[in-house]
């Protein structure tokens, strides 16, 4: 399969609470990015992790990178109604074709 | 920033009919574009690699001859959709790759209805 598999599918959470969604990829990797995408709208890039990175911070974000596992979580703290979106990683393989591959994705719900 | 431009946004047209979707780079040049589909409430799949001045490079089971692809300027790819069926209707984004940085910038994405 091209794609690489995330979890949960599916999150439902209060506003307030933290979601953590993860992510496991196949192949050797440059980077692994994190998206967004609001319904019916395109990708928001949250945040880029280089294979020799293992935490990364941006504001209310935090990723993981455990390349020996080829798994990655996205931790997004205090959660607003407003973050209510699919989130998907994308892995920027080291060889093969030069197009990120997108994981499976999670649905977040944040409840206000 | 560097922009990647999709047009149209939304398209709808009649089975049969055939559909031109156009990404631009605006402030770089791309020799590699990427287009990608997705349908309702999944991922987005890589339908093809667009290389400037060649040939498209298609994903396994991407019909070439039905997702026309040409990249004739290192700033401008065009997809077309020939003869769309309503199983052709999909969410199609292009991603292009700032020829300088090495970068990759998504398009907004077009969303084909086909009746």
């Amino acid at each position: 399969s091209q794609q690489g598999e995330e979890d949960p599918q599916a999150l439902s959470i209060q506003e307030g609470e933290n979601a953590t969604m993860n992510c496991s990829y196949k192949t050797s990797i440059n980077n692994l990015q994190w998206y967004r995408q609001n319904s019916g709208r395109g990708l928001v890039h949250l945040i880029l992790i280089r294979s020799n990175e293992r935490e990364k911070h941006s504001g209310r974000l935090r990723v993981t990178l455990d390349t020996s596992k080829k798994s990655s979580s996205l931790l997004i703290t205090a959660s607003r109604a407003a973050d209510t979106a699919s989130y998907f990683c994308a892995t920027d393989a080291r060889l093969g074709r030069r197009a990120l591959t997108f994981g499976s994705g999670t649905r977040l719900q944040v409840q206000p | 920033g560097a922009v990647v431009s999709q047009h149209p946004s939304r398209v709808i047209c009649k089975s049969g009919t055939s559909v031109k979707i156009e990404c631009r780079s605006l402030d770089f040049q791309a020799t590699t574009m990427f287009w990608y589909r997705q349908f309702p409430k999944q991922s987005l799949m890589l339908m093809a690699t667009s290389n400037e001045g060649s040939k498209a490079t298609y994903e396994q089971g991407v019909e070439k001859d039905k997702f026309l692809i040409n990249h004739a300027s290192l700033t401008l790819s065009t997809l077309t959709v020939t003869s769309a069926h309503p199983e052709d209707s999909s969410f199609y984004i292009c991603s292009a790759r700032d020829l300088g940085t090495g970068e990759l910038f998504f398009g907004e994405g077009s969303r084909l209805t086909v009746l």
